[in-house]
C-alpha cells in the first residue's frame, strides 16, 4: 500500500524563485492537509482541503503561499517568490473523513519536503 | 482555541528504563480527538494512537501505554522497558471532531504541541 507521496525530498533555491512541493495523497482518502515544520514554530497547519475544495486556508502564511487541488489524486504548494525564512519542512498529509459518527481514519503523512532558499 | 502542551522539552533515559511522556491540552469542544506521533530521525511522522473524548479507557500497545484523563486534560505516553530504537521526537495532537466541509463533516485540523525529544542511551 503506497502512502502518501510527496516530491521532492530536498529543495534548495534560491531567495526569489518560484518553489512548487508536490503530494499526491492515498487513494481513496477525501480530506488533505499540508503542514510546515519548523525548530521556532513546530507543526502548523498551513491549509486543508475536503473532496478536493479547501476547507481552512488561515494558516497560509502570506499571499506568496498559494495552494491547489486540482483533484483527488493530486495537490500543490507553490511558494512565490521564496524567501529564507520560508526554510522548513512541508508535510503533506491525508485521511479520510467519514464523519461525526463514522470511524475516520487518523492523518497519514508523507515523508516531507525539505525546503532551504538561500 | 485549541492548545496542546507538552512541557517536557528533552527526555534522557537509559535503555529499560519506563518513560513517559506528558501532554496537557484545552479546548471548547465537548467531541474531540486526541493522537500521538513519533518522528524518527528519519524525519517521517508516524502514527501511534488515536482516542475520542468518549472513551477514557486507557490502552496498551505492547511496551507502549496511554492515560486518558479526562478531568486533568491530560493525554499521557508512557513506554515500558524502552529501546535505543524508541529515540525520537514524540508529538501530542488533538483535533475538534467536526467541521464545515464540501461534503459533510470530517476531521478538523490537527494542534501539534511543540514535541518532546527522546533519547534512549544504550
Amino acid at each position: 500500500d503506497a502512502g502518501v507521496i510527496q516530491s521532492p525530498r530536498h529543495e534548495v533555491t534560491e531567495m526569489g524563485q518560484e518553489v512548487t512541493l508536490r503530494c499526491k495523497p492515498i487513494s481513496g482518502h477525501n480530506s488533505l492537509f499540508w503542514y510546515r515544520q519548523t525548530m521556532m514554530r513546530g507543526l502548523e497547519l498551513l491549509i486543508y482541503f475536503n473532496n478536493n475544495v479547501p476547507i481552512d486556508d488561515s494558516g497560509m502564511p502570506e499571499d506568496r503561499f498559494s495552494a491547489k487541488m486540482p483533484n483527488a489524486s493530486f495537490s500543490t504548494l507553490k511558494i512565490q517568490p521564496s524567501e529564507p525564512r520560508d526554510s522548513a519542512v512541508y508535510f503533506c498529509a491525508s485521511s479520510l473523513a467519514r464523519g461525526v459518527r463514522g470511524r475516520s481514519s487518523p492523518l497519514h503523512f508523507g515523508n516531507g519536503t525539505r525546503l532551504t532558499v538561500t | 482555541a485549541q492548545k496542546v502542551t507538552q512541557a517536557q522539552t528533552e527526555i534522557s533515559v537509559v535503555e529499560k528504563e519506563d518513560v513517559t511522556l506528558d501532554c496537557v491540552y484545552e479546548t471548547r469542544d465537548t467531541t474531540y480527538y486526541l493522537f500521538w506521533y513519533k518522528q524518527p530521525p528519519s524525519g517521517e511522522l508516524v502514527f501511534l494512537i488515536r482516542r475520542n473524548s468518549f472513551d477514557e479507557q486507557n490502552e496498551i500497545s505492547g511496551r507502549y501505554s496511554w492515560n486518558f484523563q479526562k478531568s486533568t486534560s491530560s493525554f499521557n505516553f508512557t513506554i515500558t522497558a524502552s529501546q535505543v530504537v524508541d529515540s525520537a521526537v514524540y508529538f501530542c495532537a488533538l483535533s475538534e471532531a467536526r467541521v464545515r466541509n464540501a461534503g459533510g463533516t470530517s476531521y478538523g485540523k490537527l494542534t501539534f504541541g511543540q514535541g518532546t525529544i527522546l533519547t534512549v542511551h544504550p
